[in-house]
């Protein structure tokens, strides 16, 4: 069956990096866009863009270039998110969800990852 | 950009039907995709391209879309389905962006 399985909670402080993962089974990795949402603690569902599982193409959503970078390792079917110099305002939980290429649709999601940054 | 409105909450009695609207300019035109959020858990796809039902989705969800509303239809609503809903489309006016609305929180008396 279909999983994305993301990495564990992170608690990081103010300037540091964090590096989330996406791991998918259940499928043929490069027939799927990989994207990433993010969502803060109370708040709504926020797109973060997405990333291309056959070139590695990242495409990044308005407010979501510079510290945010998108990365893939095909050899194991994983979709990296780092995001650099964290803020307090990062504080989400950040989930990466599917997309068949061609179609528009989310259809499965990971669990998500609960970044936490706090001094 | 594109811009999705949703009501924050609706509320309705178990049994009866719950409407869930999404509005956008001339979002008849596009594509239009739901999702159910229990508290604690992923965003799951409930209604997919308007009104197409994933596998493991009762027929009691169902959806439309015509002119500047979408419209979410949970009939016989049960306690289960309390939980938060986005409608979401892609905005190609804007580098093919997803727009999601701000989400609904399903309250079932």
């Amino acid at each position: 069956q279909v999983q994305l399985v993301q990495s564990g909670s992170e608690l990081k402080k103010p300037g540091a990096s964090v590096k989330v993962s996406c791991k998918a089974s259940g499928y043929t990795f490069t027939s799927y866009a990989m994207n990433w949402v993010r969502q803060a603690p109370g708040q709504g569902l926020e797109w973060m863009g997405w990333i291309n599982t056959n070139t590695g193409n990242p495409t990044y959503a308005q407010g979501f270039t510079g510290r945010f970078v998108f990365s893939l390792d095909t050899s194991v079917s994983t979709a990296y998110l780092q995001i650099s110099s964290l803020k307090a305002e990062d504080t989400a939980v950040y989930y990466c969800a599917r997309v068949h290429f061609g179609e528009l649709d989310f259809d499965y999601w990971g669990q998500g990852t609960l970044v936490t940054v706090s001094s | 950009s594109y811009v999705l409105t949703q009501p924050p909450s609706v509320s309705v009695a178990p049994g009866k039907t719950a409407r869930i609207t999404c509005g956008g300019n001339n979002i008849g035109s596009k594509s239009v995709h739901w999702y159910q959020q229990k508290p604690g858990q992923a965003p799951v796809l409930v209604i997919y391209y308007d009104s197409d039902r994933p596998s493991g989705i009762p027929e009691r969800f169902s959806g439309s879309n015509s002119g500047n509303t979408a419209t979410l239809t949970i009939s016989r609503v049960e306690a289960g389905d309390e939980a938060d809903y986005y409608c979401q489309v892609w905005d190609s006016s804007s580098d093919h962006s997803a727009v999601f609305g701000g989400g609904t929180q399903l309250t079932v008396l």
